[in-house]
């Protein structure tokens, strides 16, 4: 069965470093998503990404986030100069677009961010 | 702004019995509602999706409902197995924005 990747697993990183988390979504899906969730709290929407841009995004996903689809298959999520606060694990999801409907979102397994 | 409780917090259960997870929300201009299962450390994965249009999805053991007029959703998960012991997540999709919102989960135990 297709399923939703994620790279890498756990990344630990110094306050202020950029990161790069990529993702591969599902071959034939067309909306793409961020979700982070912080130890203990809820999953938490950062941005959803449809035809080559963004559709929409959240409070959190500010100046210091970005998005981007640089090939036909991969999707990844920049954090231009990382905080503490943005230790989180953080999820890519994607589903199929099928019109007057919404289809079911696969989420991957997700990338571990510690920022020291 | 779309607000999701998710009722009770916390269930440990023996084997075998019938349980109700639920899930509330405030605003009842959703489009679909959504449940997770969430493994420790592990990502989500989709149990059933209930569009706005309908009232009910059925999975093998498992059955949600949905209110949308009572903004209450209901998971239903019959005969127990300590293999469903794992977080239960709702997020609804609110007609406006189409921005998911989830709930805090309920996490379940269920002992041999």
């Amino acid at each position: 069965e297709p399923e939703v990747t994620q790279t890498p697993s756990h990344q630990v990183t110094q306050m202020g470093q950029e990161v790069i988390l990529r993702c591969v979504p599902i071959s034939n899906h067309l909306y793409f998503y961020w979700y982070r969730q912080i130890l203990g709290q809820k999953v938490e929407f950062l941005v959803s990404f449809y035809n080559n841009e963004i559709s929409e995004k959240s409070e959190i996903f500010d100046d210091q986030f970005s998005v981007e689809r640089p090939d036909g298959s991969n999707f990844t999520l920049k954090i231009r100069s990382t905080k503490l606060e943005d230790s989180a694990m953080y999820f890519c999801a994607s589903r199929n677009l099928e019109t007057g409907r919404w289809e079911t979102q696969y989420f991957g397994p997700g990338t571990r961010l510690l920022v020291l | 702004k779309q607000e999701v409780t998710q009722i009770p917090a916390a269930l440990s259960v023996p084997e075998g019995e019938n349980l109700v997870l639920n899930c509330s929300f405030t605003d009842s201009a959703i489009y679909n509602l959504q449940w997770f299962r969430q493994d420790p450390g592990k990502g989500l994965t989709s149990l059933l999706l209930i569009q706005s249009s309908q009232r009910e999805q059925t999975s093998g053991r498992l059955n949600a409902s949905l209110d949308k007029s009572s903004g209450r959703s209901t998971l239903y998960i019959a005969a127990s197995q300590p293999g469903d012991s794992a977080t239960y997540l709702c997020a609804v999709v609110s007609g406006g924005s189409y921005i998911p919102t989830f709930g805090r989960g309920t996490s379940l135990i269920v002992h041999p």
